[in-house]
């Protein structure tokens, strides 16, 4: 199975800041990675998905990069209302498997 | 707009069962493999299960294979989650969701619906 490590789990940053989060697997998934937003109370919201192809609605602020085992999404200037919790998760192999997820919060 | 809207949580012993549902709407529901994912007290997103567009295929956990068991009704535009020996570290809610094309990434999720296994 692979395995998602997301690094932070937490990170406090201020509005226009440019924030960056890792996410690691422990075997090749070639491009296979997407990323969701999650608000408190409501569902996960998808951003991205093959790695870099933003969802549609999705704001050009956020950015995708990466293949094999290591990926990254920033956000090139946060924004009020991207404080929330972040989370990766790899789609290459059966059993699906989520990075435990990195809070951003207000500095 | 994608509509998904489950039920059917609710308050269970440990050993018992349980049935979720998934009503789909404004989406072609037969041409989409659909799954269940869970995330529990602690925040974790588990992957539970998925079944493909026609039905003929079904992928479990290990945490739930045995004792779940994922379905659609293509004519009714349902998905749904027979659970039974529900244990107590199945306690999460429970998310269905869409796939954007086969074997790729969940585009579209419902509002969720809990489980809470206690006695």
């Amino acid at each position: 199975d692979a395995q998602m490590t997301q690094s932070p789990s937490s990170l406090s940053a201020s509005v226009g800041d440019r924030v960056t989060i890792t996410c690691r697997a422990t075997q090749n998934i070639n491009n296979n990675l997407a990323w969701f937003q999650q608000k408190p109370g409501k569902a996960p919201k998808s951003l991205i998905y093959a790695a870099s192809i933003l969802q549609s609605g999705v704001p050009s602020r956020f950015s995708g990069s990466g293949s094999g085992t290591h990926f990254t999404l920033t956000i090139s200037s946060l924004q009020p209302e991207d404080f929330a919790t972040y989370y990766c998760q790899q789609y290459n192999n059966y059993p699906l498997t989520f990075g435990g997820g990195t809070k951003v919060e207000i500095k | 707009e994608v509509q998904l809207l489950e039920s059917g949580g609710g308050l269970v012993q440990p050993g018992g069962s349980l049935r979720l549902s998934c009503a789909a709407s404004e989406f072609t529901f037969s041409s989409y493999a659909m799954s269940w994912v869970r995330q529990t007290p602690g925040k974790d997103l588990e992957w539970v299960s998925t079944i493909s567009s026609s039905g003929t295929s079904t992928y479990y956990a290990d945490s739930v294979k045995g004792r779940f068991t994922i379905s659609r009704d293509n004519s009714k535009n349902t998905l749904s989650l027979q659970m039974n020996s529900l244990r107590a570290e199945d306690t999460a809610i429970y998310y269905c969701a869409k796939e954007k094309k086969a074997g790729t990434t969940l585009d579209y999720w419902g509002q969720g619906t809990l489980v809470t296994v206690s006695s």
